[in-house]
Parts: C-alpha cells; sequence; structure tokens
C-alpha cells in the first residue's frame, strides 16, 4: 500500500529552527516533494528531491534518505509567516512504469508559530 | 507567466445535482492533475490528463470523470453529488512527462453539496 507519515501538529518560537518529518512507503518512488499551504490557499512549492543528501533553498532545506523511507523539511530563522501547513508529497511510478506517476501526499503538518 | 486558474471558486450544490469544474493551466503546460482535499483526508488523487489523454487515475468512484481540451484546458465533472463530496478541489498542471515536474497548483474550487 501507499503511505505517508507526518506529525499533525507542530509549535515552534519565531526565530527558531523547525525539523519536519516525514516517513513514506510507496510501491514505487520518484521523487519527493513538500509544499507550503497557508489555511484557505492552494499548496505552494517548496522544494524537490530524488537523490540521497540535503538540498537548500535560502531559510529552508530538505533532506532525503531512500533507503530509509525519510525526509525532512527544516525551516531556520521562524517568521510568522511561516505558520502554515506543510505537505510532503512522493510521486509514484506510472502505470506504464514509466517517470510520469501521480504525487501521493501526506495528510499534513500545521505549524504553527509563536512570538 | 500566468498562474493556474480555476473556475469557479466557490459553489454550492444539491444532492442528486452534477457540477463542472474548469481549470487552465500554466501556458507551456500539457499535464493537468486533479485532486480532492478534505479535512479528514488530505489531498488525493483524482486523475491526470497528459496531451487530451488519460495518463493516471486515483480510487475515485466513476461518477469523478474528467477532460482535457487541445489547448490543455481541463475539466472535471461529478454527477450525482452526494453530501461527501464537499471538498476543496484543486487542479495542478506541470510542464512534461519527465521526472520531477513540479506541479503548480491553482487556487481551488471550494463545492458544498447540500
Amino acid at each position: 500500500g501507499q503511505n505517508i507519515d507526518q506529525p499533525t501538529e507542530m509549535t515552534a518560537t519565531e526565530g527558531a529552527i523547525v525539523q519536519i518529518n516525514c516517513t513514506y512507503q510507496t510501491s514505487g518512488f520518484n521523487g519527493l516533494f513538500w509544499y507550503q499551504q497557508h489555511a484557505g490557499e492552494a499548496p505552494t512549492f517548496l522544494s524537490y528531491n530524488v537523490l540521497d543528501g540535503l538540498e537548500e533553498k535560502g531559510r529552508f532545506s530538505s533532506f532525503l534518505s531512500r533507503s530509509k523511507g525519510y525526509s525532512y523539511l527544516l525551516l531556520k530563522e521562524l517568521q510568522m509567516k511561516d505558520s502554515a501547513s506543510y505537505l510532503c508529497a512522493v510521486r509514484d511510478v506510472g502505470i506504464y512504469g514509466g517517470s510520469q506517476g501521480n504525487l501521493i501526499f501526506g495528510k499534513g503538518t500545521k505549524l504553527s508559530v509563536k512570538p | 507567466k500566468a498562474g493556474v486558474t480555476q473556475t469557479p471558486r466557490y459553489l454550492i450544490k444539491t444532492r442528486g445535482q452534477q457540477v463542472t469544474l474548469s481549470c487552465s493551466p500554466i501556458s507551456g503546460h500539457r499535464s493537468v492533475s486533479w485532486y480532492q482535499q478534505t479535512p479528514g483526508q488530505g489531498l488525493q488523487f483524482l486523475f491526470e490528463y497528459f496531451s487530451e489523454t488519460q495518463r493516471n487515475k486515483g480510487n475515485f468512484p466513476g461518477r469523478f470523470s474528467g477532460r482535457q481540451f487541445s489547448n490543455s484546458r481541463s475539466e472535471m465533472n461529478v454527477s450525482t453529488l452526494e453530501l461527501g463530496d464537499s471538498a476543496l478541489y484543486l487542479c495542478a498542471s506541470s510542464g512534461s512527462s519527465g521526472r520531477g515536474d513540479t506541479q503548480y497548483f491553482g487556487p481551488g474550487t471550494r463545492l458544498t453539496v447540500l
């Protein structure tokens, strides 16, 4: 089966660092994505990992270990505007075994940043 | 470049009715995917269209259908609406058929079934 797990809620303080973990068990793997979704808005793309290791983009970093089925999103220098849900998504393998699989989403982690 | 647009943004229907939602992808994007988002289930994949062909399909009943036009615009139809169909329906477009093609989401259509 397809399963993606991430914590339901997290709370952190403005200026701090927070790590949001994601573990996955999927029949296929063609990359892992992180999206940010503010309440009432559409998800916006944050990062993409397909090889093991760390990808850094400004205050956001994402890590992937394919052997462990594990990823995390690291947010540094937290700001109030970072309060949002963070969605972990794995791209499956397409029905013809190719790379055109759909995204399987976790249920999201709601992050609250406190002053 | 304009983003993904969806119409209408809000819709109220009653049980048994049918509804059609529209999605215009980012210019040049040929793939359009549809998702249903509910508080309990999160984002669930409905189907994906690429070059007017359905390329992938999720586990939803046949009441949910879609199509894509030659200009890559896509429509999703839900027939015989049920209360449980109340959700935010999101479409996302991506650029090509390769790996790691990032999906960019539209603002969604919030459907309420009474």
